[in-house]
């Protein structure tokens, strides 16, 4: 079946550090998805790149859809980014598969 | 005003209870979704309507109910549940599907089945 698999499970930083948060998956995507999920339990939706570089603000992605990863860069981490990362991906008309995250612990 | 609201927050059931989670999307659009999210465990798709038609059942069990009157109204009824069902419950929104447009989530509803 189709494979996500998010790298590390789990990450812990002091305030300040970079990261990079890896998703691979198995097969060609033509939808790719990076997602929060606070503490409370909310995800936001912080890009859609099936291809190609995006920044917003601290954040940043690049996926290679060719290699079939994509990476997330938090740059100057806060205590407000701890959460947990997803990925999802769709694979040609199939519906979207979540990785299975990356928890994220930011250290005053 | 948020633009996937869910309610309740929160929900404590007995097992012979019947209840509704109610989602609510303000970002016109077509496509509406419910997401169950049990610990250690991916995200998994229970529902999708696109168009307030029902396009995928993700063989879910009988005892939970989808609901969508209208585009921008999406219900899960629920009856009969088991203690295994608890988990948070995830509203979701898009254009056109999922496959082509980002998917704008709820804040979700913590069920506790007891």
């Amino acid at each position: 079946g189709i494979q996500v698999e998010q790298s590390p499970p789990d990450l812990i930083l002091q305030e300040g550090a970079n990261s990079t948060l890896r998703c691979n998956f198995s097969d060609s995507v033509n939808n790719l998805q990076w997602f929060h999920q606070n503490p409370w339990g909310q995800l936001i939706n912080l890009f859609y790149i099936p291809s190609g570089t995006k920044q917003n603000g601290r954040l940043s992605a690049t996926t290679v859809a060719t290699e079939r990863y994509s990476l997330l860069y938090i740059s100057s981490s806060q205590t407000t980014d701890s959460g947990v990362y997803f990925c999802a991906v769709v694979f040609g008309n199939e519906k979207l598969t979540f990785g299975t995250g990356t928890r994220l612990t930011i250290i005053p | 005003e948020t633009g996937v609201t869910q309610t309740p927050r929160h929900l404590v059931m007995g097992m012979t209870n019947k209840k509704s989670l109610k989602c609510e999307q303000h970002l016109g659009h077509n496509a509406m979704y419910w997401y169950k999210q049990s610990a250690k465990k991916p995200l998994e798709l229970m529902f999708v309507y696109s168009l307030e038609e029902r396009v995928e059942n993700n063989s879910v069990p009988s005892r939970f109910s989808p609901e969508c009157p209208n585009s921008s109204h999406l219900f899960l009824h629920l009856h009969t549940l088991q203690p295994e069902d608890s988990a948070l419950y995830l509203c979701a929104s898009s254009q056109a599907g999922a496959r082509g447009s980002p998917l704008h989530f709820g804040n979700g509803t913590r069920l506790t089945v007891t």
